[in-house]
């Protein structure tokens, strides 16, 4: 079946890097852009990043721009979150999701859980 | 770029009809129709329940609809049931190519 599953989360301290992984299975990856959401303890989510089909094209929420990259391993159907200058304010469930006709998410990983603190 | 604006909270007898509003900006609800609605229930994903504003996606059921006016898009649920008692976020695409969700709102199933 389809399926999404993240990995690669822990406790970090302020300044650290992680990199989270998510391995997708069940359909053929290297057709659709994926998406990475976070949702930080007991608040809302909030989108982080995008990545086009075959990688050409990555966007990025200001939050986020110059301290974590998206990126993708169509040959190890592998989505990737490098996350950089680890802030408190970092700390969430993050989860990968596919993309929908083009603009929506329809499949969604259990998420990973990243802390930042020291 | 900010969220777009959700009422944090709204209530509903079982088998009444309920609407969520999301409201956004002339940069994302306002410009394109790529809004979707995903179901949060406590400890799971966010599930899509409807996209491109007021389109269901497969399996999804018709108890809930969506709709747009300028930049605010609504969400209503009829015949309200007890599985409905969840987070609802809405979503749209924006002109510099990002993403945004709103602040959510909780249902609750009197």
């Amino acid at each position: 079946q389809v399926q999404l599953v993240e990995s690669g989360g822990g406790v970090v301290q302020p300044g650290g890097s992680l990199r989270l992984s998510c391995a997708a299975s069940g359909f053929t990856f290297s057709s659709y852009g994926m998406h990475w959401v976070r949702q930080a303890p007991g608040k809302g989510l909030e989108w982080v990043a995008f990545i086009r089909y075959d990688g050409t094209n990555k966007y990025h929420a200001d939050s986020v721009k110059g301290r974590f990259t998206i990126s993708r391993d169509n040959s190890k159907n592998t989505l990737y979150l490098q996350m950089n200058s680890l802030r408190g304010e970092d700390t969430a469930v993050y989860y990968c999701a596919k993309v929908y006709y083009q603009y929506s998410m329809d499949v969604w990983g259990k998420g990973t859980t990243v802390t930042v603190s020291s | 770029q900010s969220a777009l604006t959700q009422s944090a909270s709204v209530s509903g007898s079982p088998g009444q009809s309920i609407t969520i509003s999301c409201t956004g900006t002339s940069s994302d609800v306002g410009v394109y129709n790529y809004v979707s609605w995903y179901q949060q229930h406590p400890g799971k994903a966010p599930k899509v329940i409807i996209y491109d504003v007021s389109k269901w996606p497969s399996g999804v059921s018709s108890r809930f609809s969506g709709s747009k006016s300028g930049n605010t898009a609504s969400l209503t649920i009829s015949g309200l049931q007890a599985e409905d008692e969840a987070d609802y976020y809405c979503s749209s695409f924006t002109r510099y190519s990002t993403w945004v969700f709103g602040g959510g709102t909780k249902l609750t199933v009197l």
